[in-house]
């Protein structure tokens, strides 16, 4: 069985803080992928960032950056100088040997000006 | 704009009616899934279909039932509704092998279903 745990349910910073959305995740697949997601107010699911198992490369796009540690079964997500826009619910994923995507619960992130 | 589309918007309906919801997924993917978002439940997987067969069930009621047609695109039909069916139905799709984990699934704007 999978398991995504986003143990941050909300999170409210002010603008151009730094935030770090936390992704612990279960799996007894030996090759398996991460995904991230961001849900604005208007509703829709957009996707950030892929990772497989075998990669740990840390990864940047722009103020976005993710760290991956298999050790700790971690996919953390981090917004460099957040901005009002990113306000939003950001769902981590895993899916593993099957075709379903398990989600964690979601962490609202509120970034206040 | 991710390129998957769906139909309707929203939708208010009664318990005990039926309800069909179309989707439309991005032009040359074969995959299509579907997913509920409840405030109880999360995000929750409910079926996929690869080229026109069922490849994947998730926790998919039997008042549910879906469907992928040879243009590709799916129906996700809800009989019976209840007022825990009410939900933000999401449908995604992928390039599409019949079991593709690294597959990207891009998500419609989804369907918002309210059963009074």
């Amino acid at each position: 069985a999978q398991k995504v745990t986003q143990a941050q349910t909300e999170i409210s910073v002010v603008e151009k803080e730094d935030v770090t959305l936390d992704c612990v995740y279960e799996t007894r697949d030996t090759t398996y992928y991460l995904f991230w997601y961001k849900q604005p107010p208007s509703g829709e699911l957009v996707f950030l960032i892929r990772r497989n198992s075998f990669d740990e490369q840390n990864e940047i796009s722009g103020r976005y950056s993710w760290n991956f540690q298999k050790s700790t079964s971690s996919f953390n997500f981090t917004i460099t100088a957040s901005q009002v826009v990113d306000s939003a619910v950001y769902f981590c994923a895993l899916n593993g040997a099957g075709n379903m995507l398990t989600f964690g619960g979601g962490t609202r992130l509120m970034v206040k000006p | 704009d991710s390129g998957v589309t769906q139909t309707p918007k929203h939708l208010i309906t009664a318990t005990g009616q039926r309800v069909t919801l179309r989707c439309s997924p991005r032009s040359g993917d074969l995959s299509v899934y579907w997913y509920q978002q409840s405030l109880d439940q999360g995000l929750q997987f409910l079926i996929q279909y690869y080229n026109g067969e069922e490849r994947a069930k998730g926790n998919i009621l039997e008042r549910f039932s879906a469907q992928q047609f040879p243009d590709l695109h799916s129906e996700l039909n809800l009989s019976s509704l209840e007022l825990g069916d009410s939900a933000l139905y999401f449908c995604a799709s992928s390039v599409g092998r019949a079991l593709a984990p690294q597959e990207t699934q891009y998500f419609g704007p989804g369907t918002r279903l309210l059963v009074l």
